[in-house]
């Protein structure tokens, strides 16, 4: 069946540390990818999307996403995470319809 | 621009009772879209539409309906709410072209008691 994985359900970083949120997918052929972050209370805003060529994408707030088609990755990652990063990110693809991973709730402390 | 609206943002129901929510965009789009949000489970998509007149089914449509009678606006209707149906309802809407940003509204809180 195809699907988005997000394998890790929550996650904890220091502020100032390095942070990358994995997603695999399970297509057939290459989808656009797509990350999401969500703040409490909140909709969804898109950091960034991938739809072909250079596999690095960069998007907003600092972040960017690698694509890896020999491992059906789409990760994200940011060099120095800060407070207000702490959210929840969901990885997303697009085929025929939009199809969201469960989540990566992002936890930062101080 | 507004961009995506939803109405109400709150709503708590009886089982068994029924209601609409609205979702208005002001951008547009050809293609709208309904998920639900359940913890742990990401979001998943009801119901979505293509253009005026039309609705297709998404990947849990069972419990609701859907009418796009008029380009800016998805109803979702529950005929008969359960408890299982409550959840955070999120409204989408895009362009048509894949390439397209998908934007979302701020969401409803249904509660069913």
């Amino acid at each position: 069946a195809q699907s988005v994985t997000q394998p890790d359900i929550h996650i904890t970083v220091s502020e100032g540390a390095s942070l990358e949120l994995r997603c695999n997918y399970s297509y057939g052929a290459t989808p656009y990818l797509f990350w999401y972050v969500q703040s409490p209370g909140q909709g969804l805003q898109l950091l960034l999307k991938y739809f072909s060529g250079d596999t690095l994408v960069q998007g907003i707030k600092g972040f960017e996403a690698e694509f890896k088609r020999s491992q059906s990755s789409f990760n994200l990652r940011k060099p120095s995470v800060h407070w207000s990063d702490a959210a929840e990110y969901f990885c997303a693809v697009l085929k025929n319809d939009m199809r969201f991973g469960a989540g990566t709730r992002l936890t930062v402390k101080p | 621009n507004a961009g995506v609206t939803q109405t109400p943002k709150f709503r708590v129901l009886k089982t068994g009772q029924s209601m609409t929510l609205l979702c208005a965009q002001d951008m547009n789009h050809e293609y709208m879209y309904w998920y639900r949000q359940d913890p742990g489970m990401g979001l998943r998509l009801i119901h979505y539409s293509v253009g005026e007149g039309t609705t297709a089914k998404g990947e849990v449509p069972d419990g609701y309906n859907v009418s796009r009678l008029k380009k800016q606006n998805f109803l979702l209707g529950l005929e008969s709410a359960a408890p299982s149906q409550t959840s955070v309802y999120f409204c989408a809407s895009r362009r048509r072209g894949p390439q397209e940003t998908q934007y979302f509204g701020p969401g409803t809180r249904l509660l069913v008691l």
